[in-house]
């Protein structure tokens, strides 16, 4: 069994500071590790993925993450934001073989302000 | 263009009706995902399908059904037996050897 945890359901934080997302997961077996981001009323992009290799992975709209195995954490991070990047952020899990369906955690709200 | 498409984007049923969602895909993918969203939570897994003509419960499954006549469709059904269906509804999709999941935009149904 698979189960994320993101510990902050909320994020406030000015526009051009940074900002780290967390995220924490526990797993039985070894997982590939996904950050997706949903702006309202849509369907969920990719912003990067963790399969194997290097622990910090670098995705899209300037946002990278490192993977720390050891402390079974993935956190999410950005050196300055920008009003667009308000949106809701999920954390997931999937495992290398079976269904293979992503695990969610439960969401952290990205509220960049001016 | 490729990709996934969801329809309607809203959709109203009343007490007691089944209603389908509609979930295509042109990305050639074999394995499809339907996820429920309700507020201030995560996803979760209703139904998935790897292959034509097969199809195995998630973890939310009671209440709904799925068919998977076809590579490009896999419609979700909701049925009367589902107590609470009001929520958000994603379609993804996944091909062989490959664990990055393509989402549709969602469909969002509301029982009046």
């Amino acid at each position: 069994a698979q189960s994320v945890t993101q510990l902050d359901s909320q994020v406030p934080v000015f526009e051009e500071a940074p900002v780290e997302l967390r995220c924490n997961y526990s797993s039985s077996v070894s997982v590939y590790l996904f950050w997706y981001v949903q702006y309202p009323n849509q369907g969920l992009q990719l912003l990067l993925k963790y399969l194997s290799g290097s622990t910090l992975v670098k995705g899209i709209n300037g946002f990278e993450a490192e993977f720390n195995k050891s402390q079974t954490s993935f956190h999410l991070r950005k050196p300055s934001v920008h009003i667009s990047d308000t949106a809701e952020y999920f954390c997931a899990v999937s495992s290398y073989t079976g269904r293979r369906a992503l695990t969610f955690g439960s969401g952290t709200r990205l509220q960049v302000q001016p | 263009d490729g990709g996934i498409t969801q329809s309607p984007k809203y959709l109203f049923r009343k007490e007691g009706q089944n209603v389908t969602l509609s979930c295509e895909q042109n990305l050639n993918h074999d394995a499809m995902y339907w996820y429920r969203q309700d507020p201030g939570q995560g996803l979760r897994l209703i139904y998935y399908s790897q292959i034509v003509n097969d199809f195995q419960k998630g973890d939310i499954a009671e209440g709904y059904s799925v068919s998977r006549e076809k590579k490009e469709s896999f419609p979700l059904t909701v049925t009367s037996a589902q107590k609470n269906p009001t929520a958000f509804y994603l379609c993804a999709s996944r091909t062989v050897g490959y664990n990055e999941q393509f989402f549709g935009p969602g469909t969002r149904l509301t029982v009046l």
